[in-house]
């Protein structure tokens, strides 16, 4: 069966430190994947989504990036945290011509201190 | 450009039924979909409709599809505590089926 997982569930971190959060997909094959921030349990906002490795599309121009090293593999980093970069942060993938949604990971509450 | 648009809030009493709409703009959309958020988790797949049908009924969810006025409702009988979240509208149009959010309807339940 296929399975999202994301961690850590939550991370605390000061102001400059770096960051990395990862998502890995099982039982699937080349999904795509998406990375979401969610600020005070409100809209999602798009920040990068992949359709195949090392394919990385940022929707907004931020302090963060992303990165896809392995098919089923997504990573989200940092250099330098800023407080605005506190928010709910959701790992999603689908399959290309498949349409029965995206599926989320569990999120990752990151508060920067 | 694509736009899905939603209430940001409903209340309704224990008991009652919910009825959460979302308008769309795009119509070349081919699956609709409701996703429910529970407090501090991920989204959850709540139901989903292909554009050419009307209605899809599942258990307690009663969908609805007014593709003319690009209209989607999500109706949940019998409301229980349990329901309390934020409901997200969303769009497929392409053959990725990457999908358009709305900014999500937080149900509020009254005892």
């Amino acid at each position: 069966s296929q399975t999202i997982h994301q961690w850590p569930a939550t991370l605390v971190q000061p102001v400059g430190s770096p960051l990395s959060l990862e998502c890995t997909v099982e039982g699937t094959s080349n999904p795509n994947l998406y990375w979401y921030r969610q600020a005070a349990g409100r809209g999602l906002q798009l920040l990068f989504y992949s359709v195949g490795i090392g394919q990385i599309s940022s929707e907004v121009p931020q302090n963060l990036s992303a990165s896809r090293p392995q098919d089923r593999q997504f990573i989200l980093s940092s250099k330098k945290l800023l407080l605005s970069d506190s928010g709910f942060y959701l790992c999603a993938w689908n399959n290309i011509g498949e349409y029965y949604g995206y599926t989320f990971g569990s999120g990752t509450r990151l508060t920067v201190v | 450009g694509e736009d899905v648009e939603q209430s940001l809030f409903l209340s309704v009493r224990e008991g009652d039924s919910s009825v959460i709409n979302c308008t769309y703009t795009d119509s070349s959309s081919t699956y609709l979909y409701w996703y429910k958020q529970e407090p501090g988790a991920g989204l959850q797949l709540l139901t989903y409709i292909f554009s050419n049908m009307d209605m899809k009924q599942d258990q307690r969810l009663t969908v609805l599809l007014n593709k003319k006025d690009k209209h989607l409702s999500l109706r949940i009988a019998d409301t229980q505590t349990g329901d309390s979240a934020i409901y997200f509208c969303a769009e497929s149009m392409d053959s990725n089926y990457q999908l358009i959010w709305g900014a999500g309807t937080k149900l509020i339940i009254k005892p």
